[in-house]
């Protein structure tokens, strides 16, 4: 069974400065993928960045990165330079390896509501 | 990206009427739909799978009798919630694997927000 964990239900942050979100996760499979979305309050999904596995690098994409760390079953979000818009909850998941018709299906921890303030 | 549209964005109904939600795979196909759900600052949880042509598989916990999911295409899933009741109240939202295609991301719909009055 897979298990996400976010143990910050909410963060402050100072406007341009930068901000972790921490996540930890639980899986007996070697091939994986792990996934941050954004949810503001209209409660739509926003995909952020995602982590193979495999992946030796980490992650980014433009102000958000990735801080994998396999050994320690960790994967921290950083949002670089918060704006206020970055206001909302953010989730952590995982999915697990491919193959058999549930492939796709997440593994969401509790969320963390990160606050900006100006 | 890929687009999946969900519908309505909200609905008001009585207790004990059903509800029906739509997910559309707008720009490409989608043999597997996932629907989760969510009450007020809470995690997504897995109701359901739903794959294309055959019945759905439900997470323990979830009435398959309550929560009617039909995938009759490619393109569609839809999430029946019968007989409702105020505490089916919640955001459900649906996501979808798509055929063929990449698995570096997730497409999920706009959300239902569901009152039940």
């Amino acid at each position: 069974a897979q298990k996400i964990t976010q143990t910050q239900p909410g963060m402050f942050v100072q406007e341009k400065e930068a901000v972790t979100l921490d996540c930890t996760y639980d899986t007996s499979d070697q091939s994986y993928g792990l996934f941050w979305y954004k949810q503001p309050s209209s409660g739509e999904m926003i995909f952020l960045i995602y982590q193979g596995s495999y992946d030796e690098q980490n992650a980014t994409e433009g102000r958000y990165s990735l801080n994998f760390q396999k050994a320690r079953k960790s994967a921290n979000l950083v949002i670089s330079a918060s704006q206020l818009g970055d206001s909302a909850m953010y989730f952590c998941a995982m999915r697990g390896p491919a193959g058999g018709t549930s492939y796709g299906k997440l593994t969401f921890g509790q969320g963390t509501i990160l606050t900006v303030h100006p | 990206g890929a687009v999946v549209s969900q519908h309505p964005s909200w609905v008001i109904c009585k207790s004990g009427t059903s509800v029906k939600i739509e997910c559309r795979s707008l720009d490409f196909q989608a043999t597997t739909m996932f629907w989760y759900r969510q009450f007020p600052k809470q995690s997504l949880m897995l109701m359901a799978t739903s794959n294309e042509g055959s019945k759905a598989t439900y997470e323990q916990g979830v009435e398959k009798d309550k929560f009617l999911i039909n995938h009759a295409s490619l393109t569609l899933s839809t999430l029946t919630v019968t007989s409702a009741h105020p505490e089916d109240s919640s955001f459900y939202i649906c996501s979808a694997r798509v055929l063929g295609g990449g698995d570096t991301e997730a497409f999920f719909g706009q959300g239902t927000r569901l009152t039940v009055v």
